[in-house]
């Protein structure tokens, strides 16, 4: 079983949908927990941070993290076609020199 | 604020050759990763620098990957030889180090081994 499953998708929606992304972690003391938008061709970008469990929330994106389920998840509403991009979910022990562990991303194409 | 800087962007090379990848990072960034993702697959670090010291090379091919972060700033990483399941795009990210993780990735060099 890898660390961190993510589904692959590809996953298409048509503009303004509410997208929900998914990983999921076999690691219990995962501690910290980030989503990466790489757009094609282009080296991975910070989307969210979020420490331990609970909702955080950052215009129209929102992480959350349930650490009894081991289970992560990103929401995007009002997606926009610029939304359209890999989204990975990466995630890191303390004390571990903040070594991320990121999941196979998930392709999403937002339609117009 | 300039980015993590790469070159070169593109390299096709046949099995066996030697390549090298350069990275600048974000000014004043005191770690520095690189990573190598696979078409299809997340990235996967290969080795973290603090400064110029190695903190973690434990997923690096030693026997045919080496880097080097010489003066704290820059660094090069080299594959000698090479083989077709080199083929992937390799990142270099940088974080400031202190307390503050995040990391800053480049554009990444596509590296196509035939």
């Amino acid at each position: 079983q890898k660390e961190v499953e993510q589904d692959p998708g590809p996953l298409s929606v048509p503009e303004g949908a509410i997208v929900s992304l998914n990983c999921t972690y076999s690691n219990s003391v995962f501690q910290y927990f980030m989503w990466y938008r790489q757009y094609s061709r282009k080296g991975p970008e910070l989307l969210m941070y979020t420490y331990s469990s609970g909702n955080k929330e950052d215009g129209r994106f929102t992480a959350q993290v349930d650490k009894s389920s081991k289970y992560i998840s990103l929401f995007i509403r009002d997606s926009q076609p610029s939304d359209s991009a890999t989204y990975l979910c990466a995630m890191s022990l303390i004390g571990s020199n903040y070594k991320l562990t990121f999941g196979k991303g998930t392709l999403l194409t937002v339609n117009p | 604020e300039a980015g993590v800087a790469q070159s070169p962007r593109y390299k096709i090379i046949e099995k066996r050759q030697s390549v090298a990848f350069w990275c600048n990072p974000i000014s004043g960034h005191a770690t520095l990763y690189w990573y190598q993702q696979i078409l299809g697959q997340g990235p996967k670090l290969l080795i973290q620098f603090q400064n110029n010291g190695v903190v973690d090379d434990s997923q690096l091919p030693k026997d045919r990957f080496s880097a080097e972060r010489l003066k704290g700033v820059d660094s090069t990483l080299k594959i000698q030889p090479a083989k077709l399941e080199d083929s992937a795009v390799y990142l270099c990210a940088s974080s400031p180090g202190r307390g503050k993780e995040t990391q800053y990735f480049g554009p990444g060099t596509r590296l196509l081994v035939l």
